[in-house]
């Protein structure tokens, strides 16, 4: 079945840093590809999306490009901030039936001041 | 952006009873929801799908008559954990979404719900 890989937190940055969140996945066929962020007491959230491969999305200077060669969706953001702080999961649309997410799962990001 | 709340977002129930989720859409019609379990440190785990008014599709190895799913509205699902066992402990957490509107779904996510059993 589908299923997604994403490396294991928690990741500690210092503020300004680079992140980066590998994220692969095995799946039929071309799935459609997210990156999902759950901060503090809060539901997930959709970070950004892609639907094809070599998109790329991006959103609040977070960035994931799909890649099908390396079945591979990173997230990546130039300069952290303290406010990044949050738990990143990654996921794909299954392709069983309309509307099924596959997750990863999920990696803690802590970044310090 | 579209809004899901959970309740209640946490509670505590002594072994053998049953405890009620709710699930609602505040400010668009949910065609669909779906429920997730999620453990410490781990993935979201998808439990089942409900469609308004048609019965929930579980997945595999999910016990459809201990976790009974009810979605009777548009705005509306609810999950009721049945004779709870302390291996219910979990986080559950419900999803939304409108087949109607977006051309690639978009859930959106309630904030939970921790449910402990003594």
């Amino acid at each position: 079945g589908d299923s997604v890989t994403q490396m294991e937190g928690p990741v500690t940055l210092s503020e300004e840093a680079f992140l980066t969140i590998n994220c692969t996945y095995t799946a039929t066929g071309y799935p459609s590809l997210f990156w999902y962020v759950q901060y503090p007491g809060e539901g997930l959230q959709l970070l950004l999306k892609a639907t094809k491969a070599d998109d790329k999305g991006s959103n609040k200077g977070f960035e994931a490009t799909y890649r099908k060669e390396t079945t591979s969706f990173h997230l990546e953001k130039g300069s952290v901030q303290v406010s990044d702080s949050a738990v990143y999961f990654c996921a794909l649309l299954r392709g069983d039936s309309w509307g099924k997410l596959q997750f990863g799962a999920g990696t803690q990001v802590v970044v310090t001041p | 952006g579209a809004v899901v709340s959970q309740h209640p977002s946490w509670v505590i129930c002594k072994s053998g009873t049953s405890v009620k989720i709710e699930c609602r859409s505040l400010d668009f019609q949910a065609t669909t929801m779906f429920w997730y379990r999620q453990f410490p440190k781990q993935s979201l785990m998808l439990m089942a799908t409900s469609n308004e008014g048609s019965k929930a599709t579980y997945e595999q190895g999910v016990e459809k008559d201990k976790f009974l799913i009810n979605h009777a509205s548009l705005t509306l699902s609810t999950l009721t954990v049945t004779s709870a066992h302390p291996e219910d402990s979990s986080f559950y957490i419900c999803s939304a979404s409108d087949r109607g509107l977006v051309p690639i779904n978009e859930q959106f996510f309630g904030p939970g719900t921790r449910l402990t059993v003594l």
